[in-house]
């Protein structure tokens, strides 16, 4: 039974640019949370998918936006990069509020 | 502020030997603890989930406490071993709105040396 799965694993973007970061979410779950972790810090909650819909979010600017495929899979993308969005972006997924599991993470650079 | 305090920043410990991480929170209402995990550069596995109720809840080697009235829980390692080498992330969830919206705590960085 595969986890969480996020791809990339690593990506290295230049500043200004756009990203897009992938979760497919363990078997059985349909809701997909995202997280922000800067180095030597706790994760930021981002926002999370429930049905195809954002369905609350955390403090981070509009260039943070996502969206969730009928198979419960989701898209993280990230706009005009800045140097400070370089972190371990990470999913969580679950069963509506239950069995949190996460994934391993991607790791951003924006240089 | 953060509403989730942990201490220490970090520890080192001689395998075999006994620990104990704090946390500390302010996040109201209260609808859970969980104690996660990390190993560098991956994600966090959970160790330990209490509701308002529970008071201890073991997992192996590693024993979570939780006073909700002082909003404050342990996580105690026993007989530590090199694979406990991570950082423990105290996670407090609020209110029956906050689906994945979780307050986490920076982390105690442990480090298990032989």
């Amino acid at each position: 039974d595969a986890g969480v799965t996020q791809s990339p694993t690593h990506l290295i973007k230049t500043r200004g640019q756009q990203v897009t970061l992938r979760c497919s979410p363990k078997s059985g779950h349909d809701t997909v949370s995202w997280y922000q972790q800067a180095l030597g810090q706790g994760p930021q909650f981002i926002f999370q998918y429930y049905e195809e819909e954002e369905r609350q979010r955390g403090n981070f600017p509009d260039r943070f936006s996502g969206h969730q495929f009928p198979n419960y899979s989701s898209e993280l993308n990230v706009n005009a990069l800045l140097l400070g969005d370089s972190a371990l972006y990470l999913c969580a997924s679950s069963f509506t509020n239950y069995g949190y599991t996460f994934g391993s993470g991607t790791r951003l650079t924006v240089v | 502020k953060n509403q989730v305090e942990q201490s220490p920043q970090s520890l080192i410990i001689l395998e075999g030997k006994n620990c104990t991480l704090q946390c500390n929170y302010t996040v109201s209402p209260f609808s859970n603890l969980r104690w996660y995990k990390q190993d560098t550069g991956r994600g966090p596995v959970s160790l330990t989930i209490m509701t308002f109720s529970e008071n201890t809840k073991s997992n192996g080697r590693y024993t979570a406490t939780l006073d909700a009235d002082t909003k404050q829980s342990s996580l105690h390692i026993t007989a530590s071993q090199l694979s406990d080498s991570a950082s423990y992330i105290c996670v407090v969830s609020g209110g029956s709105d906050s689906w994945g919206k979780f307050q986490f705590g920076a982390g105690t960085q442990v480090v298990v040396t032989p």
